[in-house]
């Protein structure tokens, strides 16, 4: 069984910028979920992809788009990027259909803004 | 609106004493909640979740809809369970999941 991955581990950019941080859901999985966790903080829920659609959004402004593709892995964009942004973003896959089973979590992308 | 509130950043107890790490929520509709662990190093993931009903590496919790809480216990800590723990709310749809803010559990020698 392979696990949920995701790239780069580490990004650095500057304000202003834009930015594509990568997913690929465990396999079996059909849903990939995106979570912003600042320094010393639990994560925040961004958004849920579900058969290449967004299926809900958590409090984030529309600068923070994604992609999922029909193997079911996914992109986080994130344009005109702010200090505010520097977090670990994680991303976690499930199957849809099985509503018992729990989120699977990948090692996250740290990204610092300058 | 959905709210998970840990009210301890930190924790600290000797091995061998009991551990309790609080979790309140709140939520409208009826909660499914969770609690997630992640060791020094590692990725975070699933301890245990109230539906189960089950106990992980000795923890247990129940859910108190009275109180809307969801503690997380263990009667002896060991030193293997320092770790961050995070209390979460999946809502009813299924496609939102709101984390606390995670506590710092060190079990000291």
């Amino acid at each position: 069984e392979t696990g949920v991955t995701q790239s780069p581990t580490h990004l650095i950019k500057t304000r202003g910028q834009q930015v594509t941080l990568r997913c690929s859901s465990q396999s079996g999985h059909n849903t990939v979920s995106w979570y912003q966790q600042a320094l010393g903080q639990g994560p925040q829920f961004i958004f849920q992809y579900y058969r290449e659609e967004e299926n809900g959004r958590g409090n984030f402004p529309p600068r923070f788009s994604g992609l999922q593709f029909p193997n079911y892995s996914s992109e986080l964009n994130v344009n005109a990027l702010e200090l505010d942004d520097s977090a670990l973003y994680l991303c976690a896959s499930s199957l849809k259909e099985n509503l018992n089973q729990p989120q699977h979590f990948g090692d996250g992308t740290r990204l610092s803004i300058l | 609106a959905q709210r998970v509130t840990q009210p301890e950043k930190l924790l600290s107890v000797f091995k061998g004493a009991p551990v309790e790490l609080k979790c309140n929520y709140s939520y409208s509709g009826s909660p499914e909640l969770f609690w997630y662990v992640q060791y020094s190093r590692q990725r975070l993931q699933l301890l245990l979740r109230h539906i189960s009903r089950e106990s992980i590496k000795g923890f247990t919790a129940d859910l108190n809809k009275g109180e809307t809480s969801f503690h997380l216990k263990k009667p002896f800590a060991q030193e293997e369970d320092s770790a961050m723990y995070y209390c979460a709310l999946l809502n009813n749809a299924g496609n939102m999941l709101t984390f606390g803010g995670g506590t710092r559990l060190m079990v000291k020698p």
